[in-house]
């Protein structure tokens, strides 16, 4: 199963761009890569996912490489809301829906 | 909207009891999954079922079983509770079709004393 590797915790200024990396590198062809993220005492929320072109939507954008080993998600302008853990999760199984979630990276944004 | 319901947002129980965490979705979802939540370990799943009566074990089973007699309803049981078993636990629910987005609970923070 593709496992997914994320930096710990990361800080953004207000207003900026905030790029959270994620590295899947044993990424199977037909796994798509799923970002959520988690506001302290929620439930995780889907926030976009792809599977190897780069997709855009409401709330943020993602970057997949061409190797789909890694991919980045973006929050054009991070707001203080932004604060939460995300999740980079590779989508495992055929036929079932079994994600594995890791550990995310912590965002904090900074006014 | 899809709404993900669970029982109780907080519970405490006693070593050794019987706990049944209920959870309920109102979108005629296939998949239903409940995983527990510990700081610094990130979301881990216990189980999930993919149609009613249907179940597969997650990643870490042990200690826990569930249940699903009805599509709109998953149901994790703790047979005999132990305090390792304090956590944060979040149910989850997946359409199959389209984003096959995941839509959480808002979880329900057990103690076991």
């Amino acid at each position: 199963d593709a496992k997914t590797t994320q930096p710990t915790s990361m800080d953004c200024a207000e207003g900026r761009a905030a790029n959270l990396p994620c590295n899947h590198s044993t990424i199977s062809g037909n796994e798509y890569v799923y970002w959520y993220r988690q506001i302290h005492s929620q439930g995780p929320q889907y926030i976009i996912h792809g599977l190897k072109n780069n997709e855009t939507n409401e709330m943020a954008s993602l970057i997949i490489t061409e190797d789909r080993k890694s991919s980045t998600l973006i929050l054009p302008h991070a707001t203080l809301r932004d604060t939460a853990v995300y999740y980079c999760i590779v989508r495992v199984g055929s036929g079932t829906y079994k994600y594995i979630f890791g550990t995310g990276t912590r965002l904090k944004v900074l006014a | 909207d899809v709404k993900v319901t669970q029982s109780s947002r907080y519970l405490v129980k006693r070593t050794g009891e019987k706990v049944f965490l209920e959870c309920v979705q109102d979108m005629d979802h296939e998949n239903m999954f409940w995983y527990r939540q510990d700081p610094g370990l990130g979301l881990r799943l216990i189980y999930f079922s993919y149609d009613v009566k249907m179940k597969e074990k997650g990643d870490i089973p042990e200690g826990y079983s569930v249940s699903r007699e009805k599509k709109e309803r998953f149901s994790l049981i703790l047979e005999s509770a132990s305090t390792n078993q304090t956590s944060m636990y979040l149910c989850a629910s997946i359409s199959g079709i389209g984003k096959n987005e995941q839509f959480f609970g808002p979880g329900t923070r057990l103690t076991v004393l």
